[in-house]
């Protein structure tokens, strides 16, 4: 299993600031993934960043709002621009285990945010 | 569009009960299921991958099964421990090509000591 870390690890920002949070793997994979958890639900994609080409957003989250960068294989971040008190949340990524039939993924340990 | 559902929201029991948490999807053609541990504020274990083609996975104390015709997956943990409180989230893998997860809502578990 790949062992992935975030950093930060926790933050509390004003709103109307941006944040860029960071995800960084221990090997080299194709497939790193966005999610948020927002209190009290679930975890909801937020894009698919692939290295060498453009983020695939899922339906309701924008690149203005939410750029991503994937600049190599084992490193990608996440930027949560002009933010409100709605975007506090725990963000994590994950990736892929790789070309396999299993399709399983592993997550880092999250970055918690707080908007005031 | 897949719907993930997990019953019950939240669980207390004693120490040394074997319990059930229950995870339900809506449609039933999925490439996967995966379960995973979430500790307060922190990021996601997986514990188990099912794949479609199977009835069960076990780890450990841990054994998931799977129904998929009837859009069913159960995780049994045997003999809990407090060290098992947590929050157990089921996801599908609805397809071959893409790695999107559908996550439940999580079965918050407190194991008294």
């Amino acid at each position: 299993s790949a062992v992935i870390s975030q950093k930060p690890s926790r933050d509390i920002c004003q709103r109307g600031t941006s944040l860029t949070i960071q995800c960084q793997v221990d090997s080299q994979v194709t497939m790193m993934f966005w999610y948020r958890q927002q209190p009290g639900q679930s975890l909801t994609l937020i894009a698919t960043a692939n290295q060498g080409s453009e983020a695939t957003y899922e339906s309701g989250f924008v690149i203005d709002k939410f750029p991503i960068s994937r600049p190599n294989l084992t490193f990608s971040t996440l930027t949560v621009s002009n933010m409100s008190p709605e975007d506090s949340s725990i963000y994590l990524c994950s990736v892929g285990a790789g070309f396999t039939a299993s399709y399983e993924q592993y997550f880092g340990p999250g970055t918690r945010l707080t908007v005031t | 569009k897949q719907e993930v559902t997990q019953i019950p929201a939240a669980l207390s029991v004693p120490e040394g009960e074997n319990l059930v948490l229950n995870c339900s999807f809506t449609d039933s053609a999925i490439y996967n299921l995966q379960w995973f541990r979430q500790d307060p504020g922190k990021g996601l274990t997986s514990l188990l991958l099912i794949q479609s083609s199977q009835r069960e996975q076990t780890s450990g104390r841990l054994n998931a099964s799977l129904d998929k015709s009837s859009g069913r997956s159960t995780l049994y943990i045997a003999a809990s421990q407090p060290g098992d409180s947590a929050t157990y989230l089921c996801a599908v893998h609805s397809g071959a090509g893409s790695y999107q997860l559908t996550f439940g809502k999580g079965t918050k578990l407190s194991v008294i000591p």
